[in-house]
């Protein structure tokens, strides 16, 4: 079984500075896909990103962006230029390529602060 | 825009009662999810459904069950309520690329 692990439970973050959030994992796969999704305050979860494993190059969102290392089994989450709306809790979570209903397995979870 | 509501932002219920969590999803998704989530814990999932009266077990699905009669809604139901069941419901929905998910239940069971 694939698990995800996310070893800082919780971040702070001037405004206007960046900050890294880690995520790793474990699987035995070599296909599959990897997710951020925050949870601000009013509980919403929001798709952040996406990377497919077997895309080489780490996706982008804006101020988000993502460092994949497939062999290290490792997804990290950096927010640049942080503003305060991105005060919010982290969710690195995985998908299998393969298997029914695309099932996502979650971290625990970082809880970001952002300070003026 | 897409869309997944859940029935209930607040639930208190008491122990024994049956409680139903309802969740409906308007972009024809045939896969549907019932998580619960707990501080330090993360995400875990309950059940979840690729197809209208299909249902598979997730990671923890002691004390619950689940219904799905119509693609676009997937009910969670706890049979008799425990107070080990207090915590924060949250339905989502999704196709191969991503899952969309509700604003959540917050179910207290005293």
């Amino acid at each position: 079984a694939q698990t995800v692990t996310q070893s800082q439970p919780e971040m702070s973050v001037q405004e206007a500075e960046t900050v890294t959030l880690s995520c790793t994992y474990d699987t035995s796969e070599s296909d599959y896909y990897l997710f951020w999704y925050k949870q601000p305050p009013s509980r919403q979860m929001i798709l952040v990103i996406r990377q497919e494993a077997y895309k080489q190059q780490n996706a982008t969102e804006n101020r988000f962006s993502v460092n994949f290392q497939k062999a290290a089994k490792s997804f990290s989450l950096k927010i640049s230029d942080s503003q305060l709306g991105d005060a919010a809790m982290y969710f690195c979570a995985y998908r299998s390529h393969t298997g029914t209903a695309s099932k996502l397995t979650f971290g625990t979870g970082t809880r970001l602060q952002v300070t003026l | 825009d897409v869309k997944v509501t859940q029935s209930s932002r607040y639930l208190v219920k008491r122990t024994g009662e049956k409680v139903f969590l309802e969740c409906v999803q308007d972009m024809d998704h045939e896969n549907m999810f019932w998580y619960r989530q707990d501080p330090g814990l993360g995400l875990r999932l309950i059940y979840f459904s690729y197809d209208v009266k299909m249902k598979e077990k997730g990671d923890i699905p002691e004390g619950y069950s689940v219904s799905r009669e119509k693609k676009e809604r997937f009910s969670l139901i706890l049979e008799s309520a425990s107070t080990n069941q207090t915590s924060m419901y949250l339905c989502a929905s999704g196709g191969t690329r991503t899952q969309f998910f509700g604003p959540g239940t917050r179910l207290t069971v005293l």
